[in-house]
């Protein structure tokens, strides 16, 4: 599917980098959010946006930082991470935020 | 929101149906029972949605019984490639204002 498209796929950063994850979705959605997931572990609901508003933040670090310039599109700027915060981040959206989420392939983070 | 239960892990071997049930006892009158299927280092996808009785598509099928406080996702010889984790989750899906939310689900392995 191509629905929902993440940049990069493969990321290698030191603690002391900046970079960005950028997420796009072509389907016309109108909420988009952002998950972590570890090795082996759940799913975690990071950020959500809805009509570009950003509606949950669940008490994620402030060295990750979300942003929303249109519906379509969602960053994650990521500044300062620890090792332990290497994952797999994926984005998802959704028509409307209680229906179908639609997830994107993921950008797989190692942080050293 | 509406908590689900489901098994930790299930084994198969090829060939064989599965039955993965989930439980939510505190489901809501207008809550729908979506279930989705994550494969290792990707995002989960769609697999099937219901609200009561039965419902079959091409890939799955799901049973929910009167009082909806359960609901079993059924598939039908399953082969190697049917490893992966399924999530149940349940939700209004008109309210447009609360996301879905991913639990543990449920981590199938599909033995030769």
């Amino acid at each position: 599917e191509t629905g929902v498209t993440q940049t990069p796929r493969h990321l290698v950063m030191g603690m002391t980098n900046k970079k960005s994850l950028k997420c796009e979705q072509h389907l016309g959605h109108n909420a988009m959010y952002w998950y972590k997931q570890s090795a082996k572990k759940p799913l975690e609901l990071m950020f959500v946006y809805n009509f570009k508003e950003q509606t949950e933040n669940n008490s994620v670090p402030s060295r990750f930082s979300p942003e929303c310039p249109n519906s379509s599109h969602l960053f994650l700027h990521l500044h300062t991470l620890q090792p332990e915060d290497s994952a797999l981040y994926l984005c998802a959206s959704s028509q409307t935020m209680a229906e179908t989420q639609y997830f994107g392939p993921g950008t797989r983070l190692l942080v050293l | 929101l509406a908590k689900t239960t489901q098994p930790i892990s299930m084994d198969s071997y090829e060939g064989q149906e599965v039955n993965i049930t989930c439980s939510h006892n505190n489901i809501a009158t207008n809550d729908y029972i979506t279930w989705y299927q994550q494969f290792p280092s990707q995002g989960p996808r769609f697999i099937i949605q219901g609200y009561k009785t039965k419902v079959t598509n091409e890939v799955a099928s799901l049973f929910i019984p009167a009082d909806r406080k359960s609901s079993t996702l059924s598939l039908p010889r399953v082969s190697l490639s049917d490893t992966a984790v399924y999530y149940c989750l349940v939700g209004d899906k008109d309210s447009g204002n609360t996301p879905l939310v991913f639990g543990k689900g449920t981590r199938l392995s599909v033995i030769a």
